[in-house]
Parts: C-alpha cells; structure tokens; sequence
C-alpha cells in the first residue's frame, strides 16, 4: 500500500495563477481531508471530505475549492493564488492503516510545499 | 482558549534523559488521543493513541491519560538525537483537533 499521495512535492507560482493540488489513497477510507500548515500556526484544516459526493468547509476555506472526484481521490484548487496561501500543504484520510499497530485516525500525505510569489 | 494547548518548546532533554511532553484538551466528551511525531520537512507520523484513563506503555514512548483533567501527557525514555522532532497531540471529539505541537531537542 502506498498510503496518501499527493502530487507535485513542489510548487512555485505567481500572484494569479491557478493550480491543483492532487492527492489519493489506496486505504479505502471514506474521509479525507486538507491542512495547510504554516510556522508556529499548526495544522489548519482547510476542507474535508466526510463520504464520496460531500465536502465541507474547515477553518481556512477562503480562496481554495476542492472536489472529492471518487473514493479515492480529493483534490485542492487555488482559483488565484495569492502570497498568503504560501504554506505547506497536507491531505489526510481517516480510517485505519491496516498495520498491527494502526488504529482509526488520519494518515497523513509527504506534503505540498506551495510558494506564491 | 485553544480545543487543544501544547507548550511549543523547544524542549531541550539531553540524550539518554527522560522527555515529558503535555497537552491539554478542553472538551470532556473528547474519546480518542493521538501522539503524532513530525520531523522538520516531513509529514505527521502516528507514534501512540490512548483511550482510556492511564498508561499506555510502547517501547520507548509512554501516553498517559487523565480524563477527569482533561490533559494527556507524551514520556520519552532514553531519549535519542533521532527523537527530535515536532510532537502534535491529537484529540477526538466531534472531529479531531490537533494542539499547535511541541518542538523536541534531544542534544548529545
């Protein structure tokens, strides 16, 4: 199992621009979820998936869209990027790992280092 | 005030000491609690969760609980360089919180 994916690892982009940040998982969870996370902020949740067909607002949705394509699959858009939405980005799901250890919780995707110039 | 507080650090525990990291939490309905352990760059990686009231032992690392206080607490024994990192708690009520973490330097 792979786990979370997200893709690109890296992103630069001018004021204006627009992007998607992609990520998936393979663990067949029904919950999935997007953080940014800036220096001495923590992790912010910017919205989640709760099932396939719904999204909700988390508490920074201003400026981003996502869409919850299948089971598998969330997705962020940034319509225009701005200089405030220079952060680390997250995907997470929840359910369990299916490890020995692993237990209901949110696994976390390696992460989106977005600059917006 | 913050669902769930961590004092930021830096921790400074030398190598082979005992680390003692805190949290607290402010709902009581609050069910499930999660250690996450982030290293600089890298994403958060679940080390330790606890559900009920008392210790909860895995190798190195020790969850402590206490409902009634509502703070769960993070022990790491014979602390190692390679455990310097940011440690977020995590809490389940409605939705999981996470605190702000606590950055950990384990120095040789």
């Amino acid at each position: 199992n792979a786990g979370v994916t997200q893709t690109p690892k890296f992103q630069v982009l001018k004021t204006g621009q627009s992007m998607t940040l992609q990520c998936a998982q393979d663990m067949n969870h029904n919950s999935m979820y997007w953080y940014r996370q800036d220096p001495g902020m923590g992790l912010r949740l910017i919205y989640y998936s709760a099932s396939e067909g719904t999204t909700d607002k988390g508490e920074v949705p201003n400026g981003y869209n996502v869409s919850r394509l299948n089971k598998r699959e969330f997705s962020l858009r940034l319509e225009s990027a701005a200089p405030s939405q220079t952060s680390v980005y997250f995907c997470a799901s929840r359910g369990t790992s299916g490890g020995a250890r692993s237990t209901d919780t949110q696994y976390f995707g390696p992460g989106t280092r977005l600059t917006v110039l | 005030q913050k669902e769930v507080e961590q004092n930021s650090g830096p921790l400074s525990v030398p190598e082979g000491a005992i680390a003692s990291l805190n949290c607290t939490y402010s709902d009581r309905g609050s069910q499930s609690f999660f250690w996450y352990r982030q290293y600089s760059g890298k994403s958060p990686e679940l080390i330790m969760f606890i559900y009920s009231n008392g210790d909860k032992e895995d190798g190195r690392f020790t969850a402590q609980l206490n409902k009634a206080s509502q703070y769960v607490s993070l022990l790491i024994r014979d602390s190692q360089p390679s455990d310097s990192a940011t440690y977020l708690c995590a809490v389940t009520g409605n939705k999981l919180t996470f605190g702000g973490g606590t950055r950990v330097l384990v120095k040789p």
